[in-house]
C-alpha cells in the first residue's frame, strides 16, 4: 500500500470552476501537509502548508486536513486558466526532512 | 541568478558515458536534495544533504553519485546508467528545520539510450 494517495487525474473543469483536489495517507506520524504545484517543464513551487488538522485559506486556494480521516484537500475557488498545473501533495511527520509526496494530480481549466 | 537552477535542462547520453548533473542554490539553505521523477510516480527522494554532509542516501544504485561542496553546489555524478534511469532529476533547497518547505529548481530532463 502507497504510503500516500492521490487520484492522478487528469481532471478538466471549465473557467470559474471550485476545484476539489485530494489525497489520502496511511501513517500517522505525519504532521505537516503541503500541496505543491507543477507547470510544465517546471520544478515543484510550494503552494501552501499546513499543521494539523483545520482549513488554511490563501487567496483563492483553501488547503483543509482532517487527520482523523487522514485527508487533506486543495480547494481552488474561481478556477483561472493559470491554475492548469499538476498538483503534489506532500507530507512530513516530526522528525527527519524526508517529504512523502503524492503521484500528482494533472488539472488542466479551460477558457 | 535566484533561487535554484539546474543545468544542463537537457541531458542525453548513452549507458557507457559519464556526465553530470549540477544544481546551485541562491537563497542561503542548509540543506540540499536530489529527487527523481517519472512519469505516474510520485517524486523519489534519492540524496539528502545536510550542512554539506550526506545525511541520506535512499537505497540508490551506486551508479549515481553525489557530491556537495559547499552549501550552495550539489552535484550528480551519473556513469553507466540504464535507459530506465530516464527521467526528470530535480535538485531542492531547504532552510535547516524546514523540511516540508522546499524549493525545486526547473529539473534536468535526463534520457540514456
Amino acid at each position: 500500500q502507497k504510503e500516500v494517495e492521490q487520484d492522478p487525474g487528469p481532471l478538466s473543469v471549465p473557467e470559474g470552476a471550485i476545484v476539489s483536489l485530494n489525497c489520502t495517507y496511511s501513517n500517522s506520524a505525519f504532521q505537516y501537509f503541503m500541496w505543491y504545484r507543477q507547470y510544465s517543464r517546471k520544478g515543484p513551487e510550494l503552494l501552501m502548508y499546513t499543521y494539523s488538522s483545520g482549513n488554511k485559506e490563501d487567496g483563492r486556494f483553501t488547503a483543509q486536513v482532517d487527520k482523523s480521516s487522514k485527508y487533506i484537500s486543495l480547494f481552488i475557488r474561481d478556477s483561472q486558466p493559470s491554475d492548469s498545473a499538476t498538483y503534489l501533495c506532500a507530507m512530513i511527520g516530526t522528525s527527519g526532512s524526508r517529504l512523502t509526496f503524492g503521484e500528482g494530480t494533472q488539472l488542466t481549466v479551460n477558457p | 541568478e535566484t533561487g535554484v537552477t539546474q543545468t544542463p535542462r537537457h541531458l542525453v547520453m548513452g549507458m557507457t558515458n559519464k556526465k553530470s548533473l549540477k544544481c546551485e542554490q541562491h537563497l542561503g539553505h542548509n540543506a540540499m536534495y536530489w529527487y527523481k521523477q517519472s512519469a505516474k510516480k510520485p517524486l523519489e527522494l534519492m540524496f539528502v544533504y545536510s550542512l554539506e554532509e550526506r545525511v541520506e542516501n535512499n537505497s540508490v544504485p551506486s551508479r549515481f553519485s553525489p557530491e556537495c561542496p559547499n552549501s550552495s553546489h550539489l552535484f550528480l555524478h551519473l556513469h553507466t546508467l540504464q535507459p530506465e534511469d530516464s527521467a526528470l532529476y530535480l535538485c531542492a533547497s531547504s532552510p535547516m528545520g524546514g523540511g516540508g518547505e522546499q524549493y525545486f529548481g526547473p529539473g534536468t530532463r535526463l534520457t540514456v539510450t
